[in-house]
């Protein structure tokens, strides 16, 4: 079956330091990922963009790698700041209309 | 530039009522989605539709669901006869178009549907 995997588990980490979050996926052939923000009460935020023949992207803090052998994408945030807190959901389409989200990984920067 | 607009934001009805969604996607943009979210889980695609048209359905269930996007005014999402398991987070999202590849949703506020 198709599946989307984020970690489950919330990620803590210390002011400064890299969070990278992972995003598995299987029984997918996806023509682009996406990441989005989301925080507590309120709709996702788009964030980031890569397609199937790209390896990385980046904007600003952020970098998204994107590995079609092993079906994996890892998103990086680097220098993170207690204003990164927020869960951060992984998004596949395979090129039709439909966009499958994972159930997202929530991050806490402590400061 | 307003964003996605959804009202409203909370939404209470007892089972057997019905509950309407609306959804006023960005100026300019012409598709529409709607996910539901339940807590600790992933957005669920529902439906996609353009102006007048309904694209893909394949996520909304069978009963009770239904979506329209009118030539003019908004988006809505209805239920009818809400059930208890209907309590959930309603995301709209919207986007420019598809013509060329991938486009950025943009995800409104959500309304927070709870049937009592």
């Amino acid at each position: 079956s198709q599946k989307i995997e984020q970690n489950s588990e919330a990620l803590n980490i210390q002011e400064g330091k890299t969070a990278t979050l992972t995003c598995n996926y299987t029984n997918y052939s996806p023509a682009y990922l996406q990441w989005y923000r989301q925080d507590p009460g309120r709709g996702p935020v788009f964030l980031l963009l890569i397609r199937e023949n790209e390896k990385e992207k980046r904007k600003e803090r952020l970098k998204v790698t994107f590995d079609t052998t092993l079906k994996q994408s890892l998103f990086h945030i680097t220098a993170s700041q207690p204003a990164d807190s927020a869960t951060y959901l992984c998004a596949l389409n395979t090129g039709g209309f439909k966009t499958i989200f994972g159930a997202g990984t929530r991050l806490f920067v402590k400061a | 530039n307003a964003g996605v607009m959804q009202n409203p934001r909370h939404l209470v009805r007892r089972r057997g009522q019905e509950a309407r969604l609306r959804c006023s996607p960005m100026k300019g943009h012409s598709h529409v989605y709607w996910y539901r979210q339940l807590p600790e889980e992933g957005l669920k695609f529902m439906v996609y539709l353009q102006k007048e048209n309904i694209i893909d359905e394949s996520g909304m269930p069978k009963e009770r669901f239904s979506a329209e996007f009118p030539k003019e005014g908004p988006s809505i999402l209805r239920i009818q006869q809400v059930v208890r398991g209907d309590s959930a987070a309603y995301f709209c999202a919207s986007s420019r178009n598809r013509d060329r590849g991938p486009e950025t949703q943009y995800f409104g506020p959500g309304t927070r549907l709870l049937v009592l």
